[in-house]
């Protein structure tokens, strides 16, 4: 079974700087996608950002970007121009490629704190 | 773009109540809809997947008895928590995935709490 682990319960960044925010996956298949939700206070589940894994380049939207390691599992997301809006809980999630209609594993979230 | 719309928001009902919960996908058909819940500061558990046309497939742990989910056309899915009780009261959101095409992202709704007192 896939897993995702986001080994940082809680990060923060000063408005106008950068933040990364770490995620490693465990997967024997070779096609899948990765993505990053955005969770804001709402609870609204929002996609930041997608990756296919058989696209060597880097996902970038506007100011968010991926750091994609394919052979090290590692699916890091760079938000720069840190802004208040961007106050969230941020989950990592991997899907299979492999099978229609797969379901979204999902890593455990990290709390992202902008100051001002 | 993909809307999925999911109502009632909000349900704050007494012990024993069967709540329902519906999903929608306004402008796409969706064959497959997910069901999950959340406890505050976790992350989102799976409860079951949904099919339309066919039987719901639950994850372990889940109770399908008491999780009911119907799929019966390509733009709802509901699921109705049955004699509630106050443990499970949580946060409960739903998602789309479009029927074409295996590369789709997953489409959410805004979610439902659900108070049960």
């Amino acid at each position: 079974a896939q897993t995702v682990t986001q080994s940082q319960p809680e990060m923060s960044v000063q408005e106008a700087e950068t933040v990364t925010l770490s995620c490693t996956y465990d997967t024997s298949e070779s096609d899948y996608y990765l993505f990053w939700y955005k969770q804001p206070p709402s609870r609204q589940m929002i996609l930041v950002i997608r990756q296919e894994a058989y696209k060597q380049q880097n996902a970038t939207e506007n100011r968010f970007s991926v750091n994609f390691q394919k052979a090290a599992k590692s699916f890091s997301l760079k938000i720069s121009d840190s802004q208040l809006g961007d106050a969230a809980m941020y989950f990592c999630a991997y899907r299979s490629g492999e099978t229609s209609g797969s379901r979204l594993t999902f890593g455990e979230g990290t709390q992202l704190t902008v100051n001002p | 773009g993909a809307v999925v719309s999911q109502h009632p928001s909000r349900v704050i009902c007494k012990s024993g109540t069967s709540v329902k919960i519906e999903c929608r996908s306004l402008d796409f058909q969706a064959t497959t809809m997910f069901w999950y819940r959340q406890f505050p500061k976790q992350s989102l558990m799976l409860m079951a997947t949904s099919n339309e046309g066919s039987k719901a497939t639950y994850e372990q742990g889940v109770e399908k008895d008491k999780f009911l989910i119907n799929h019966a056309s390509l733009t709802l899915s509901t699921l109705t928590v049955t004699s509630a009780h106050p443990e499970d009261s949580s946060f409960y959101i739903c998602s789309a995935l479009r029927s074409a095409g295996n590369n789709q992202p997953q489409h959410f709704g805004d979610g439902t709490r659900l108070s049960i007192l």
